[in-house]
């Protein structure tokens, strides 16, 4: 089974700043990564796939990159609802379907 | 635009076996782009990948659950189930099923459904 493992657990960012949530993989899986937005009580949204590419309706201030390992998704001029859980998942290996266990993006 | 949406207890006894089932909006359910999964979350954790099945019933299973976990489809009522037995205290989550995509074997949940609590206890 493939481990994800997400850094920071929590981080503490400015509206208007940037940040930047890192996934690290137990074993290569290339480019097969995805990246999710869970806010209280909602279901997780789609933000990425393929580590870079956007999903439909995602505004272009969500950026990932990475390949094998090492994952980043960089969230510019955060905005109030931003605010939130972000999940890194991989599918190079599977099953299982394995996620990271979350970071979350709090308002400084 | 595509909904699931869940249905089932939101209560079980332990020992007891957690039915839900999801409802499939829309005209994508007998795609064979597309599988149909569930993901659940025990309450302040994080997401764990339950299975998928296919509208033809190929399955896939998180091997952690397999042994005590079906995964069913009813392609005429565009639904599919979960069935998982002797549940415990740790079986406690919020239950989603989701729309997993495989276009450009690219596997991803792109639609999710609300998500519906599940709490064993007696």
């Amino acid at each position: 089974e493939i481990v994800m493992t997400q850094s920071p657990a929590t981080l503490s960012v400015s509206p208007g700043e940037s940040a930047t949530l890192s996934c690290r993989a137990s074993q290569s899986v290339s480019s097969n990564l995805a990246w999710y937005q869970q806010k209280p009580g909602q279901a997780p949204r789609l933000l990425l796939y393929g580590a870079s590419s956007r999903a439909t309706g995602i505004p272009a201030r969500f950026s990932g990159s990475g390949s094998g390992t090492e994952f980043t998704l960089t969230i510019s001029s955060l905005q109030s609802e931003d605010f939130a859980v972000y999940y890194c998942q991989q599918y190079n290996d599977w099953p299982p379907i394995t996620f990271g266990q979350g970071t979350r993006l709090e308002i400084k | 635009q595509l909904q699931l949406q869940e249905s089932g207890p939101g209560l079980v006894k332990p020992s007891e076996t957690l039915s839900l089932t999801c409802t499939v909006s829309a005209g994508s359910f007998r795609s064979s782009t597309y599988y149909w999964g569930w993901i659940r979350q025990p309450p302040g954790k994080g997401l764990e990948w339950i299975g998928n099945i296919h509208y033809t019933g190929s399955t896939h299973y998180n091997p952690s659950l397999k042994s005590r976990v079906t995964i069913s489809v009813d392609t005429s009522q565009n639904q599919f189930s979960l069935r998982l037995t002797s549940v415990t205290a740790a079986d406690t989550a919020a239950y989603y099923c989701a729309r997993l995509s495989s276009y450009g074997r690219q596997y991803y949940f792109d639609f999710w459904g609300q998500g519906t609590l599940v709490t064993v206890s007696s």
